[in-house]
């Protein structure tokens, strides 16, 4: 399978704990992009790298948030201290001009906060 | 800042009847529009996107939406829908100078009734 893979699918925590969700984008997109998605509502960009530089950062991305793409190949999204409002579905996007930027979606890291 | 609004938050239809998704978005400059649609349990795939042109574009699985730019619309159509259709509906505007980030609607929950 050749698209957006993240790792994990699912994951459940406590409050305050820290966690960290993968995505490999397709191989050769040099842009990836992280949404948020909560119940009832549409994904909510959160931030964008192309290849390793990160471009863009919605304000939803708190201080508790950091995104890495260090070789502009995978990413990782880190959420420190982890509060009940932060459980949502993580959704990684990647894209390539050479494909008129059309992202290209995963199926997302459902996070549980208990 | 762009927004987009989808009125209808679930339509339910019959087999073979006629499809109409409203979409209508808030953005002062050129933008590119785009719908994606959800199966269940399936990630977020593109049906159809505009950019420039013929302000009537065809999508995959017979959709196809019209950019109407005085009413800042992008209605999403499908003349006889099928049981298969059965999914969640998301609009989704990109400003077209610079800034990548997708912003989406709240998404339009479609049941089809055999």
């Amino acid at each position: 399978d050749t698209g957006v893979s993240q790792d994990p699918r699912h994951k459940i925590t406590k409050r305050g704990q820290n966690v960290t969700f993968r995505c490999d984008p397709i191989s050769e997109h040099n842009r990836l992009y992280w949404y948020r998605q909560t119940l009832g509502q549409g994904p909510e960009f959160l931030t964008y790298f192309q290849n390793e530089a990160q471009l863009e950062k919605s304000r939803l991305l708190s201080d508790r948030f950091s995104a890495e793409r260090p070789k502009g190949s995978f990413s990782t999204l880190e959420i420190q201290r982890t509060e009940q409002g932060d459980s949502a579905m993580y959704l990684c996007a990647s894209s390539q001009p050479a494909s008129g930027n059309e992202q290209f979606f995963g199926p997302g890291t459902r996070l549980t906060v208990l | 800042a762009q927004s987009v609004s989808q009125h209808n938050h679930h339509v339910i239809l019959s087999e073979a009847a006629s499809l109409e998704l409203g979409c209508n978005y808030s953005y002062g400059g050129t933008v590119n529009l785009f719908w994606y649609v959800q199966y269940p349990g399936q990630h977020l795939q593109l049906l159809l996107k505009y950019f420039s042109g013929d302000p009537l574009v065809k999508g995959i699985k017979g959709f196809e939406a019209e950019f109407i730019k005085s009413k800042f619309s992008f209605n999403l159509r499908k003349p006889s829908v099928q049981w298969s259709d059965t999914a969640e509906y998301f609009c989704a505007v990109k400003s077209n100078f610079g800034n990548e980030k997708l912003t989406f609607g709240t998404g339009t929950r479609l049941t089809i009734i055999p």
